[in-house]
């Protein structure tokens, strides 16, 4: 089992739509969640980070974790073109080591 | 401020040959990541820096792979006897300060070519 597993895609949402990532870890300790947006050819920008059970919302991003599913999701709202991209999810280990762990990450792909 | 600066941005090699990639973290940063992003794959974590505690080298993948940091400064990659599966982009990132709450900030990556 991979420590932090994505579904690689693509996932395709019409303009406007609700598109949702979702992300499993495996490691129990883990403390730290982050998602990453990374436009083909660029490195990752962060997009939002969680550390406590529920939602967080930042704008037309809103990132859910449950830790005892062990889960954590990505939603985008009124989804544009321009959010087409791949989401890379990171988990933070806090057993001695600041090292993020990332899974392979989701194609979104918003069509217009 | 200036981001994460890496060097060369892009590396083409000859299999067999040695490199060596850099990388310059923003300015006062403590903590400083080097990933390796294989194409169509996601991050997979290479070594961590933390000021001048030992790094965790559990990522490098063989005894060709090995870092330097001097200080809170500049890092070296250095990859030996370079193979044609070494052929990846290699991420820089540093965070302010190695907690878990904390945010890395990525460079623009090197690319580098085994040929």
């Amino acid at each position: 089992q991979k420590e932090v597993e994505q579904n690689s895609g693509p996932l395709s949402v019409p303009e406007g739509a609700i598109a949702s990532l979702n992300c499993t870890y495996s490691d129990r300790v883990s403390q730290s969640f982050f998602w990453y947006r990374q436009y083909s050819g660029k490195s990752p920008e962060l997009i939002m980070s969680i550390y406590s059970n529920g939602d967080k919302e930042d704008g037309r991003f809103t990132a859910q974790l449950n830790k005892a599913s062990q889960y954590v999701s990505l939603l985008i709202r009124d989804s544009q073109p321009s959010d087409s991209a791949t989401y890379l999810c990171a988990v933070n280990r806090a057993s001695g080591t600041y090292k993020y762990i990332f899974g392979t990450g989701t194609r979104l792909k918003v069509l217009a | 401020g200036a981001g994460v600066s890496q060097s060369p941005s892009n590396k083409v090699t000859e299999k067999g040959k040695d490199v060596e990639l850099r990388c310059d973290p923003i300015s006062g940063h403590t903590a400083l990541y080097w990933y390796r992003q294989r194409l169509g794959q996601g991050l997979e974590f290479l070594i961590y820096f933390q000021g001048n505690s030992a790094p965790d080298k559990s990522g490098l993948p063989s005894d060709r792979f090995s870092a330097e940091r001097t200080g809170e400064s500049v890092s070296t990659l250095t990859i030996q006897r370079t193979q044609q599966e070494d052929s990846a982009v290699y991420l820089c990132a540093s965070s302010l300060l190695p907690q878990t709450t904390d945010t890395q900030y990525f460079g623009p990556g090197t690319r580098l070519t085994v040929l």
